[in-house]
């Protein structure tokens, strides 16, 4: 079973951050939080991951609230490429469980 | 360019006939894995390999065999397809264990009749 609950879809205006929430409150204390997104029936693509400090990268931000029971995936500008599946997954990282849940399906809007 | 190739993209095939789905990495990854994707089920994992001549069951192995004879490849077997295994399939790469980043290939369309 996923461990997350992600909610099943987002609208999103053009150029404006889009905010996609992730719950997981019975993470353990060596799970990463790991997020990926699909894009219609490409593969899936890494976004970004952490443990508990916020990350940030070139497509993302990753916000873990401080006790980690949820986190907040940030597209800063999200374009219409960014429609997409977006999938939560927290596991440790020397496993091999990568458990996909249902995901969010985010829509970017003109 | 570093990535994950599958080949065919799109098979269509009937009932019984033995069919191979061909799986490459150029990122000299350790890691190796595939899964299907269904409506409604998601994306579930059938096997993964941690290294060479190493591999495992995943939560839906069933009717499928997978060899890790090279580094780069990890072809899956479908022995004797049947219809409930019609499928998108996705083969993935990482460099350890399925904790680094995966690399996922464009997916490959199985279609038995």
């Amino acid at each position: 079973d996923a461990k997350t609950t992600q909610p099943p879809s987002m609208d999103c205006a053009e150029g404006r951050a889009a905010n996609l929430p992730c719950n997981h409150s019975t993470i353990s204390g060596n799970e990463y939080v790991y997020w990926y997104r699909q894009i219609h029936s490409q593969g899936p693509q890494y976004i970004i991951h952490g443990l508990k400090n916020n990350e940030t990268n070139e497509m993302a931000s990753l916000i873990i609230t401080e006790d980690r029971k949820s986190s907040t995936l940030i597209l800063p500008h999200a374009t219409l490429r960014d429609t997409a599946v977006y999938y939560c997954i927290v596991r440790v990282p020397d496993g091999n469980d990568m458990r996909f849940g249902a995901g969010t399906r985010l829509t970017v809007k003109p | 360019e570093a990535q994950v190739t599958q080949n065919p993209r799109y098979l269509i095939t009937v009932t019984g006939k033995k069919l191979t789905v061909t799986c490459s990495q150029n990122m000299n990854h350790e890691y190796m894995s595939w899964y299907r994707q269904d409506p409604g089920l998601g994306l579930r994992q059938i096997y993964y390999s941690m290294n060479v001549e190493v591999t495992d069951k995943g939560d839906v192995p069933e009717g499928y065999k997978v060899s890790r004879k090279e580094k780069r490849n990890f072809p899956l077997i479908l022995e004797s397809p049947s219809p409930n295994q019609t499928s998108l399939y996705f083969c993935a790469s990482s460099l350890a264990g399925a904790g680094g980043e995966q690399y996922f290939g464009p997916g490959t369309r199985l279609t038995v009749t």
